[in-house]
């Protein structure tokens, strides 16, 4: 089936660096997003993204954080500077649509801040 | 309140037991989606099932949007089906945002 790449699966950072979490989303997909999901917690939304803009970002969404896709490459999300809260597993997932499509998840970059 | 709410929170069961996962959702929310969570975190898109009954091997998916509820049935449940399920809605109108429940996390032993 269609595949979501993160790149890397693992990152661990000092507190205060800055961090760039990849996302390689499926080719002809036009919606993006990424999630956040601490350690044995529930997995929450973060932000949406569509035509090079962001849609809707929740309360989690810091000021500290940002995403873009330049050139159609890489959806990233950027984490300047990171704090030890950010420590957890952030997905990225695609979709062809936006409401009512499925959604096809990556493996997850797990972030650990020191 | 929770907008996706999942029972049981954990399961145990004997290899070879069935097991039935419930996902209640609010009025906010359509196009249930579940989702199986590997031990080591990775997702698993098992349906998209907006309405009605999918199946898929010893997976069954029903979801009744009137009573807003969504079910995952597990036949015949294998040690490798351990894990956490995850049920998630798609919140209507605004912007396209997959909402999760806490999911259930299911061990299967021998």
């Amino acid at each position: 089936g269609p595949k979501v790449l993160q790149i890397p699966s693992h990152q661990i950072i000092d507190m205060g660096q800055m961090v760039t979490l990849n996302c390689d989303p499926v080719s002809n997909h036009l919606y993006f997003y990424w999630y956040k999901q601490i350690l044995g917690q529930q997995m929450e939304f973060l932000v949406n993204f569509y035509n090079g803009k962001v849609m809707e970002k929740s309360k989690l969404f810091k000021d500290q954080f940002s995403v873009e896709r330049p050139d159609g490459s890489y959806f990233t999300l950027k984490i300047q500077p990171t704090a030890l809260e950010d420590s957890a597993v952030y997905f990225c997932a695609s979709s062809w649509g936006g409401s009512a499509e499925t959604l096809y998840f990556g493996s997850g970059t797990r972030l650990t801040v020191l | 309140g929770q907008q996706v709410q999942q029972s049981p929170a954990s399961l145990v069961l004997q290899e070879g037991e069935n097991a039935e996962l419930q996902c209640n959702f609010s009025t906010s929310l359509n196009s249930m989606q579940w989702f199986y969570q590997r031990p080591e975190g990775s997702l698993v898109s098992l349906f998209y099932n907006p309405s009605g009954t999918k199946q898929s091997g010893r997976l069954t998916s029903t979801t009744v949007i009137k009573e807003r509820r969504s079910s995952l049935h597990i036949s015949s449940s294998q040690i490798t089906d351990s894990g956490t399920y995850l049920c998630a809605g798609m919140n209507q109108g605004g912007s396209a945002k997959l909402i999760f429940g806490e999911g259930t996390k299911l061990t299967v032993s021998s």
